[in-house]
């Protein structure tokens, strides 16, 4: 199994909203990723979790909160988002937080705002 | 991370065609991938170089590992509708580092 799953596919939530994004990999995978990606630019990196512990924080606002159960599943908590929050949210593994290590993305999260 | 230089900024292809794009840093990496992304899909991992100098084929798909560590080109040989899309280099150091994409799309 080399697949990330990402749900749900889509999601639209109002700005007092409060909502989860959901990942999962089964390769044994013990680095963890989460990206936001707008219209025809490349991914940003939000987050790292290696071995279930959060490595980097990008400066993230703090109305996203990542959160790692187990060393599957990823879940990044929105709360209380702009309207510029709005992009596709893309979930990455990789074996290991390494520079040989390849990441693997999931298809991501159609994320608007409104 | 830092954005590398990727180039063409887009292109178009015939069937048929051969064509190629690159990417250049002006840091080093130990790894280089390249990525192709789908409209409303996650990218994914065409081919990844780890040593200077390396070529890799991966189907028409041809791919080096600059000698400095600080380039890498694409080649598609041969190619096909389903090879529109928008293509990404990265540079990995344990951070992806990528490129603005190169979109590919059919010439009509």
């Amino acid at each position: 199994d080399t697949e990330v799953t990402q749900t749900p596919k889509h999601l639209v939530m109002g700005m007092t909203n409060k909502k989860s994004l959901k990942c999962e990999q089964h390769m044994g995978h013990r680095a963890m990723y989460w990206y936001k990606q707008k219209a025809k630019k490349p991914p940003e990196l939000m987050f790292v979790y290696s071995y279930e512990k959060l490595s980097i924080n990008e400066s993230v606002p703090s109305r996203f909160s990542p959160e790692c159960p187990n060393s599957s599943l990823l879940n990044l908590h929105l709360h209380a988002l702009q309207p510029e929050d709005s992009a596709l949210y893309l979930c990455a593994s990789s074996q290991a937080y390494l520079p040989e290590s390849e990441q693997f993305f999931g298809p991501g999260t159609r994320l608007t705002v409104l | 991370g830092q954005q590398l230089n990727q180039s063409p900024q887009s292109m178009f292809i015939q069937e048929g065609e051969d064509v190629s794009m690159n990417c250049t840093s002006s840091s080093i990496f130990n790894t280089w991938l390249w990525y192709k992304q789908d409209p409303g899909e996650g990218p994914v991992l065409l081919i990844a170089l780890y040593k200077a100098g390396e070529l890799t084929s991966n189907g028409r798909l041809t791919a080096q590992f600059g000698i400095t560590r600080k380039d890498s080109f694409l080649n598609i040989s041969a190619s096909i509708p389903s090879d529109v899309g928008i293509y990404f280099c990265a540079g990995q150091g344990p951070k992806l580092s990528f490129g603005a994409g190169t979109t590919v799309t059919v010439r009509a």
